[in-house]
């Protein structure tokens, strides 16, 4: 079974300090990795993927995120973070086993980040 | 930028009565997901929904829970006879066929389900 882990339920940071916000995940097949935020009363927007090929995946509004097979973490960073950058973060992973088709998303628990002016 | 659109946005119902949540995808896209999050959880997977038939569906979708897609737009989560444990955050999502499943899913605002 898959599952994501976010270790932090809450990231404080100073506007234009660097921002990264935790992942790891487990899976049985190879993963499909994905990024989303969630404003307030609002739906999960998508940040950004990882699929194969190059192990640092640039984003929306900034954001990147860097693939480790070894460590199976997959960690989202922003170098310079805004205090519109303040929201909750999720990680996910999509298992894609050998054979299968494999659409559902695990969810991590979430991180909010919080960016002080 | 096109979105995936939810109604209501919040819905309050007695304790067993049904309830349809309504959704309409992005117009050329062809998986359909309904995914719930309770207050303080995880966004937990309901069920996927390509080319008319569910494709994958978790073991909180039981006998009580049915999606339609009664037409070219729109895609629909009923609720048989709510139980107080349905109350959550319901959100719906869609994905493009073309690549698959390494295409992002993107989601509504939700409907938030209150049940009394």
């Amino acid at each position: 079974a898959q599952s994501v882990a976010q270790p932090e339920d809450q990231v404080n940071v100073a506007e234009g300090n660097p921002l990264t916000v935790k992942c790891t995940y487990s899976v049985s097949g190879n993963p499909y990795l994905f990024w989303y935020v969630q404003y307030p009363n609002r739906g999960l927007q998508f940040l950004l993927k990882y699929i194969t090929g190059d192990n640092l995946v640039k984003g929306s509004y900034g954001f990147e995120a860097e693939f480790n097979k070894s460590q199976t973490s997959f960690h989202l960073k922003k170098p310079s973070a805004l205090v519109s950058d303040s929201a909750l973060y999720f990680c996910a992973v999509r298992d894609i086993p050998l054979g299968a088709a494999g659409n559902k998303l695990t969810f991590g628990g979430g991180t909010r980040v919080l960016v002080k002016p | 930028e096109p979105e995936v659109t939810q109604t209501p946005s919040h819905q309050v119902t007695q304790m067993g009565q049904e309830v349809i949540l309504r959704c309409v995808p992005i117009s050329n896209h062809l998986y359909f997901y309904w995914y719930r999050q309770i207050l303080g959880q995880k966004v937990e997977f309901l069920v996927s929904f390509y080319n008319n038939e569910i494709s994958e569906k978790s073991e909180i979708f039981d006998d009580q829970f049915s999606v339609e897609r009664p037409d070219g737009s729109n895609f629909t989560l009923k609720i048989r006879s709510t139980k107080l444990e349905d109350s959550a955050m319901y959100f719906c999502a869609s994905s493009e066929s073309f690549g698959g499943s390494n295409q992002p899913q993107h989601f509504g605002d939700g409907t938030r389900l209150s049940i009394l």
